[in-house]
Formats: C-alpha cells, sequence, structure tokens
C-alpha cells in the first residue's frame, strides 16, 4: 500500500535532549513537509523540501532540523533549543504539479517532553 | 499573504441533524481551497477540495461544500450527519511563497454528534 508512515507515535524527550521524528513515503512525491499541531491553533509550517537535498524554514523553525538524503525521508530533529516542544508532530507529501496539489498525511508522532 | 478563519471553534450537534462548518479566507485573485478531515490521534486526511469550475464539491461520504466568491466563504455542509462524523475539521487555501507551494490552515472545528 502506498501512503506515509511515521514513527514513532508516541515520543518521550527529557529537557536538554535531542530527538528525532522519522518520516517516510512511498508515494514517489518530491515534495515534504513537516507540521506542529497545538490545540485550538491548527497546523504550523515547521519545515518543507521540495526536492533532495534542498529545504526552506517554515513559520516555526526555531528549534528544529532537517535533512532530505532521499527522496522518500524527511526526518525532523527536535532540538534541545526548541522552547516547548511538547506538540503533535504531523509529516505530509505532494506532487510539485501547481498549487492544487494534495498535501498525503502521515499518522503522526505525539512528542511529550517529561 | 493568504489567511484562513474557521468561524466555531466547536459545533455540537444531534444525530441525523444538518450541520454546517464555516471558513471564510482572505481575499485573492485565484484561490484554491481545501477541507481536510482529522479523527482522533490520527493523520488529516482529504474530505474536498475546490480548484477551478463548478463552485460546488462533493464528498463520497455527503459532505459538500460551496465556494463563493463574493462572500470569500467555502462553508462545509452535510444534510445530515452521522456519529461517525465526529472529528477536528480544517479549511486549507493554497498559497504561492517564492514558487513554493503552501497550504494555508484554519484553527479547526471540533464536530461532536450526539445520539
Amino acid at each position: 500500500d502506498g501512503g506515509i508512515t511515521q514513527s514513532p507515535k508516541y515520543l518521550f524527550r527529557k529537557e536538554g535532549q535531542n530527538v528525532t521524528l522519522s518520516c517516510e513515503q512511498n508515494l514517489n512525491h518530491d515534495a515534504m513537509y513537516w507540521y506542529r499541531q497545538d490545540p485550538g491553533q491548527g497546523l504550523r509550517l515547521i519545515y518543507y523540501s521540495q526536492i533532495v537535498n534542498d529545504f526552506q524554514k517554515g513559520d516555526i523553525a526555531e528549534g528544529y532540523s532537517v535533512s532530505r538524503e532521499k527522496k522518500e525521508s524527511f526526518p525532523l530533529t527536535v532540538t534541545s533549543a526548541q522552547k516547548n516542544p511538547t506538540a503533535f508532530y504531523l509529516c505530509a507529501s505532494s506532487t510539485q504539479r501547481g498549487r492544487g496539489d494534495t498535501q498525503y498525511f502521515g499518522p503522526g508522532t505525539r512528542l511529550t517532553v517529561l | 499573504a493568504q489567511s484562513v478563519t474557521q468561524l466555531d471553534s466547536q459545533v455540537p450537534v444531534f444525530e441525523e441533524a444538518p450541520v454546517e462548518l464555516r471558513c471564510n479566507y482572505s481575499s485573492s485573485v485565484s484561490v484554491y481551497l481545501f477541507w481536510y478531515v482529522q479523527y482522533p490521534n490520527q493523520g488529516l486526511q482529504l474530505l474536498l477540495k475546490y480548484l477551478s469550475g463548478s463552485t460546488l464539491v462533493e464528498s463520497i461520504n455527503g459532505f459538500e461544500a460551496e465556494f463563493n466568491k463574493s462572500q470569500t466563504s467555502f462553508h462545509l455542509r452535510k444534510p445530515s450527519v452521522h456519529i461517525s462524523d465526529t472529528a477536528e475539521y480544517f479549511c486549507a487555501v493554497s498559497d504561492l511563497e517564492q514558487g513554493y507551494n503552501k497550504l494555508i490552515f484554519g484553527a479547526g472545528t471540533r464536530l461532536a454528534v450526539h445520539p
């Protein structure tokens, strides 16, 4: 089945630790995205990548880092510099044909800082 | 830049009643609009989208949305809801930023269907 997988589903982190969230897609999509979801705030874009070895900051990139070494993979690292990392993180992918492209979402990772 | 406003954070409704979830966007020359649904602890799924053509778009599970350019709205409706429609619904608009196709999301509307 084609789709997007995220792991782990739940992640607990101690303050001061970096953690990496995995995102893999087998839809052959060029573009991939990371969003953060907080209650009552909708989705906010952290980073996006339109092509391998290239990525851009979104609206709330501070305290996060990404890499795009393979078309299928777009891992997100939440660094210790992120002051309030507890949230639900969603990865998405899409083709790059135009503005009407649908973004397809993974099941999400819930990160909790202890 | 585009923005999206979902006017209701929560909408309670009884089963088999009609429902409308409201969405307004900031004006633009051309817009592409989306409704996504999120069930508890899951990712988002596309419900329907408007790109061009008929202003009324429908989903396979009975929802429909109407693009109204004069009122800059894209409200989502269903004539008779089921318990299984309980979820959070997000309206989104597509925007171009430095050649990148970006989705701007509203804050979401939580639909609670009661028996």
